[in-house]
């Protein structure tokens, strides 16, 4: 079973920021924060990933709560080729997990123009 | 995507008939996976290689068999297709970067369908 959690579906206009949130209250000390995103018909598509502190790239910054309980996924100003699924996924570095991903539900993204 | 292709892209087959889709990367990493994607499922592991030789099941491994001979190859074989088997294929491969970094880069799919 996924470990996050995360809204059924999202809505926003283009142009706008959008913050899509993720719970992961039982994470570990050692697992990643992964954030994913899939088009319609294509495979999923890295977006950012961080362990504890915010992170920043050029598609999206990474917000992580303190205590590593929640983070956000931040888009700065989305367009229409924004809307897509997004996934949440606690991803362990190794170790007998070997680096396996666990995906739930997702969010589904709609961008308005 | 650069760096991962997976053959074919469609593929229609029968009920009975054994299938084996291909994934190759051409990034010499360690780990591959292989996904399924369903209505309704999101994406569920098949199997997975952490080197050549080196395979494992995933959370949903019956009625599939991999192998990795190569580094830049992973195999999924469907030994005797079933309509339950008809879905999306994604194969993806792990990345390395900074420290202990990492990114997953998932090849475009194949869809198939056992009729």
């Amino acid at each position: 079973d996924a470990k996050t959690t995360q809204p059924n579906s999202m809505e926003s206009n283009e142009e706008e920021p959008v913050h899509l949130p993720c719970n992961h209250s039982t994470i570990s000390g050692t697992d990643y924060i992964h954030w994913y995103r899939q088009l319609p018909s294509q495979g999923p598509e890295y977006v950012i990933h961080g362990l504890t502190s915010n992170v920043n790239n050029r598609m999206a910054s990474l917000a992580i709560a303190e205590d590593r309980k929640s983070s956000t996924l931040i888009l700065h100003r989305a367009t229409l080729r924004d809307a897509a699924v997004y996934y949440c996924i606690e991803a362990n570095a190794g170790g007998t997990s070997y680096g396996k991903l666990t995906f739930g539900q997702g969010t589904i993204l709609t961008v308005h123009p | 995507d650069a760096g991962i292709t997976q053959s074919p892209r469609h593929k229609v087959t029968e009920t009975g008939t054994p299938v084996t889709l291909r994934c190759h990367q051409t990034e010499n990493h360690r780990y591959m996976y292989w996904y399924r994607q369903d209505p309704g499922h999101g994406l569920r592991l098949i199997h997975y290689s952490y080197g050549v030789k080196d395979t494992d099941k995933g959370e949903v491994s019956d009625g599939y068999s991999v192998s990795r001979s190569k580094t830049e190859d992973f195999l999924l074989t469907l030994e005797s297709a079933t309509s339950s088997q008809t879905s999306v294929y994604f194969c993806a491969i792990r990345a390395r970067g900074q420290g202990t970094n990492y990114g997953y880069t998932f090849g475009s799919g194949t869809r198939l369908t056992v009729v």
